[in-house]
């Protein structure tokens, strides 16, 4: 039982690159988030998934775009890389209607 | 505006002692109090959670208080270890939707042995 992992660990891109950032967890989570977490900053949601199929804006959606691929899995995709999206980010699964929520290691990223 | 706020934003602290971190909100309406340690490199890991009818919370070393009448939380840690060494983060939840949860800044301990 893994808990819920991301891929890739470390990630540099030039600006105007684009990449997708993956999460998968085994924990039959109905909800599924992704956060990006700034020095200073708590974290902030870009994106979540309160079921299988659906998919809803968060806070800080611009410049980025997401698919929950089935039930264990929700990638979020940066189209152009701006150096505003230099960031780690945390994608965290929960059962829908109780806000526990279990994060993976995250993904530190950085745009030069 | 809904919000929460950490202090200190950094503590040091001997191995052996105690400290409280502390952590004040505006939330509204209010569900839950969740306290996460943040280890360095990982995710956040949840400690405790509080309702509103719960003004106190312990889980081993941690003891977790809320004052639901003046918007105040405090995490007391007790007999400090360098296992500790981490961001603690509050997270004040307006309702039953993870997707409104508000989180803290965190605060960074570091214990010195």
């Amino acid at each position: 039982n893994a808990g819920v992992t991301q891929t890739p660990k470390f990630q540099v891109l030039k600006t105007g690159q684009s990449m997708t950032l993956q999460c998968a967890q085994d924990m039959n989570h109905n909800s599924m988030y992704w956060y990006r977490q700034d020095p200073g900053m708590g974290l902030r949601l870009i994106y979540y998934s309160a079921s299988e199929g659906t998919t809803d804006k968060g806070e800080v959606p611009n410049g980025y775009n997401v698919s929950r691929l089935n039930k264990r899995e929700f990638s979020l995709r940066l189209e152009s890389a701006a150096p505003s999206q230099t960031s780690v980010y945390f994608c965290a699964g929960g059962l829908t209607g109780v806000n526990e929520q279990y994060f993976g290691p995250g993904t530190r990223l950085t745009v030069t | 505006k809904n919000q929460v706020e950490q202090s200190p934003q950094s503590l040091i602290i001997l191995e052996g002692k105690n400290c409280t971190l502390q952590c004040n909100y505006t939330v509204s309406p209010f569900s839950n109090l969740r306290w996460y340690k943040q280890d360095t490199g990982r995710g956040p890991v949840s400690l405790t959670i509080m309702t509103f009818s719960e003004n106190t919370k312990s889980n081993g070393r941690y003891t977790a208080t809320l004052d639901a009448d003046t918007k105040q939380s405090s995490l007391h840690i007790t007999a400090s270890q360098l296992s500790d060494s981490a961001s603690y983060i509050c997270v004040v939840s307006p309702g039953s939707s993870a997707s409104k949860i508000i989180f803290g800044s965190g605060t960074r301990l570091s214990i010195r042995p």
